[in-house]
């Protein structure tokens, strides 16, 4: 079955580079995605990754995919205070477009 | 402006009572997804529709039911039979067909809670 863990606490300082990382279980995962949850809100899609990239950079996101590992991960450069939020790793399971959210990693962004 | 809402954001009702909670979506989308969160356990999701008049259970749907009788509303019912209704639910659509990039989009999120 599908499993997507993500370490549950992440705090930097602003300006420094934050790493979210992610395992996932499922290798026949097609899309990779990051979703961003504000307080009290609903998630947005902060970028998505297919399967056969290893890379992908979006502004100041950056997505790095160990397909054999089954890791991911999401680096932000340059962070802000308004990067404070939990982010959310999925990937979509095979055969349909459900999608199996990890945990979330709740990151904090300090002055 | 094309979105997905929610309605209301926080309700609250007494243990033993039924609520059905709203979901509208003007993206014409053909999927919706209900979506359970709780504190470091990420999203669960409770049902997911592909089409009008079809619906599929989720990981955790005991205790909930749904209807889809229009494209653009999911609602769902939290019965007296989910054990643990107090959450924050989350309701979300995606277009479907050949595009492998689903992105769901999501509403703003219901808080239940049940006193």
């Amino acid at each position: 079955g599908e499993d997507v863990e993500q370490s549950l606490f992440l705090s930097v300082r602003e300006g420094d580079s934050s790493v979210i990382n992610c395992t996932y279980t499922d290798s026949s995962s097609t899309y990779l995605y990051w979703y961003k949850q504000e307080p009290g809100a609903g998630l947005q899609l902060l970028t998505y990754i297919f399967s056969n990239m290893d890379m992908k950079q979006d502004q100041r996101l950056t997505v790095l995919l160990n397909k054999k590992d089954k890791h991911l991960s999401l680096r932000i450069a340059d962070t802000q205070t308004g990067d404070s939020a939990i982010y959310f790793c999925a990937e979509m399971a095979a055969g349909f477009q459900k999608l199996v959210f990890g945990t979330g990693t709740r990151l904090l962004v300090s002055p | 402006d094309g979105g997905i809402t929610q309605s209301p954001k926080y309700l609250f009702r007494k243990e033993g009572q039924n609520v059905t909670l709203s979901c509208e979506q003007n993206l014409n989308h053909d999927a919706m997804y209900w979506y359970r969160q709780d504190p470091g356990q990420g999203l669960r999701l409770i049902y997911y529709s592909q089409i009008v008049n079809d619906f599929q259970k989720g990981d955790i749907a005991e205790g909930y039911s749904v209807s889809r009788e229009k494209k653009e509303s999911f609602p769902l019912t939290v019965t007296s039979a989910q054990k643990n209704p107090t959450a924050f639910y989350l309701c979300a659509s995606s277009a479907s067909g050949l595009n492998l990039y689903n992105e769901q989009f999501f509403g703003p999120g219901t808080r239940l809670t049940v006193l």
